[in-house]
């Protein structure tokens, strides 16, 4: 079984609506993070969280909100999608000082 | 703020041919990096990573990278390529004073050709 596991794997979307995407671990790591993937952009972090009561945002936050239910738990909102927001967005999870960090398959957004 | 620059976006070799695939990062303070690959349709994976002591390193599948620290690169290479190392690679910057967040390059993909 996958160590972090990401739902849905893909979606279409029509803009104005509101889309949950959601990644789970069972690798015990306290930090999860949440990137999206554009072509020539590289991975852009867009919320991080260190344990269940730290949520911070990352670089490109705006128009996304996060929530960690549970250790093993975090999930990505975006509340009104637009279609600027269609990309490939990843999961990953680390633990301590080293950051190595472990990533999702995942989730292929597109916003109509 | 950090930054990391990956200055071919795309590299096409043949088989078997030696690649060389460039990265420079701007932080001037101590720093780990590493390089991760992603192959068609899958997530990210470690490739290798430099967090201190050798400035060479090298991974299970052939390739290496050097840590430069005069010139603030991290070279990735290797001497003889598989058509199964066509895929996009990433190199990647932690500070260790903030947080330890990463910084990606903006990727180059690999294509290798028979």
């Amino acid at each position: 079984d996958a160590d972090v596991t990401q739902t849905p794997r893909n979606r279409i979307t029509k803009t104005g609506k509101r889309i949950m995407l959601e990644c789970s671990q069972t690798k015990g790591h306290d930090r999860m993070y949440w990137y999206r993937q554009d072509p020539g952009l590289g991975l852009r972090l867009i919320y991080y969280s260190f344990d269940v009561k730290d949520i911070n945002k990352g670089e490109i936050s705006d128009g996304y909100s996060v929530s960690r239910q549970a250790q093993a738990k975090f999930s990505l909102s975006l509340e009104s999608a637009i279609p600027n927001q269609t990309a490939l967005y990843f999961c990953a999870t680390s633990v301590g000082y080293l950051n190595e960090q472990f990533f999702g398959p995942g989730t292929r957004l597109t916003v109509l | 703020a950090q930054s990391v620059t990956q200055l071919d976006s795309q590299v096409p070799v043949f088989e078997e041919a030696p690649v060389e695939l460039r990265c420079n990062y701007s932080s001037s303070v101590s720093v780990y990096l590493f390089w991760y690959v992603q192959y068609p349709n899958q997530g990210l994976q470690l490739l290798l990573k430099y967090l201190s002591g050798s400035t060479l390193v090298e991974s299970i599948n052939g390739f290496e990278a050097e840590f430069n620290k005069s010139q603030t690169s991290f070279h990735l290479r290797k001497p003889s390529v598989h058509i199964s190392d066509t895929a996009e690679y990433f190199c990647a910057v932690s500070e260790r004073a903030a947080g330890n967040k990463l910084t990606f390059g903006g990727g180059t993909r690999v294509l290798v050709k028979p």
